[in-house]
């Protein structure tokens, strides 16, 4: 069974600086991970995925998360971040077996100060 | 472009009615998902489906029922409805492969239940 672990609730920064918003998994066999966005009353957008090869992967407007697998995570960050990416981010994970199902974490809330 | 409409958009149903929710995919994926979204619980699968005429239990299908009769649409059942299905309920399709992890989302059922 895999699983998934979003440690923060809410990350607050001011615009322009950098964020890494954490992701922890649990899962021993071949994996994809991917981050979503969400913004207030819409649906989840796709940002990034990984599967193998580069453990950096870019995403849509500036974003990239890193594998790790020694340390089980995936966390993703932005080097500036914009007012527009006030939202809530979500980790996602799906063992290669599970036919696209995705677990997804509880979700970071990411607030932009002025 | 390629979407996911659901409808209704939002919906007050009386405890012991019958609710359905639709789906439909413009994206000609043969992959289709239900999920809840709660506060604190994140995502949660419901049903999901691979094809036509296929429907497959998620982690919390207990209370729902699904019924994919195209390509192209996907349908939510809730034959008893009962408070504690008041949600926000989203569509999903998705693809085979490494393209698993993506997954393209409608705007999102607000359903209540009283």
């Amino acid at each position: 069974t895999q699983t998934v672990s979003q440690s923060d609730a809410h990350v607050t920064v001011f615009e322009g600086d950098s964020v890494e918003l954490r992701c922890n998994y649990s899962y021993g066999g071949s994996i994809y991970l991917s981050w979503y966005i969400q913004h207030h009353g819409h649906g989840l957008q796709f940002l990034l995925k990984y599967y193998s090869g580069n453990p950096v992967v870019q995403g849509v407007n500036g974003f990239e998360a890193e594998f790790s697998k020694s340390d089980s995570s995936f966390h993703l960050r932005k080097a500036s971040v914009h007012w527009s990416d006030s939202a809530v981010y979500f980790c996602a994970v799906s063992a290669g077996y599970n036919q696209g199902k995705l677990i997804f974490g509880q979700g970071t809330k990411l607030s932009i100060k002025p | 472009e390629a979407a996911v409409t659901q409808s209704p958009r939002n919906k007050v149903a009386v405890t012991g009615g019958k609710v359905t929710l639709s789906c439909n995919q413009t994206n000609n994926h043969n992959n289709m998902y239900w999920y809840r979204q709660d506060t604190g619980h994140g995502l949660r699968l419901i049903h999901y489906s691979y094809g036509a005429g296929s429907t497959e239990k998620g982690d919390i299908p207990d209370g729902y029922k699904a019924s994919r009769p195209s390509q192209e649409n996907f349908s939510l059942i809730l034959e008893l409805a009962t408070p504690s299905q008041t949600s926000v309920y989203f569509c999903a399709s998705g693809g085979w492969g490494v393209i698993y992890a993506e997954q393209f989302f409608g705007p999102g059922t607000r359903l209540t239940v009283l």
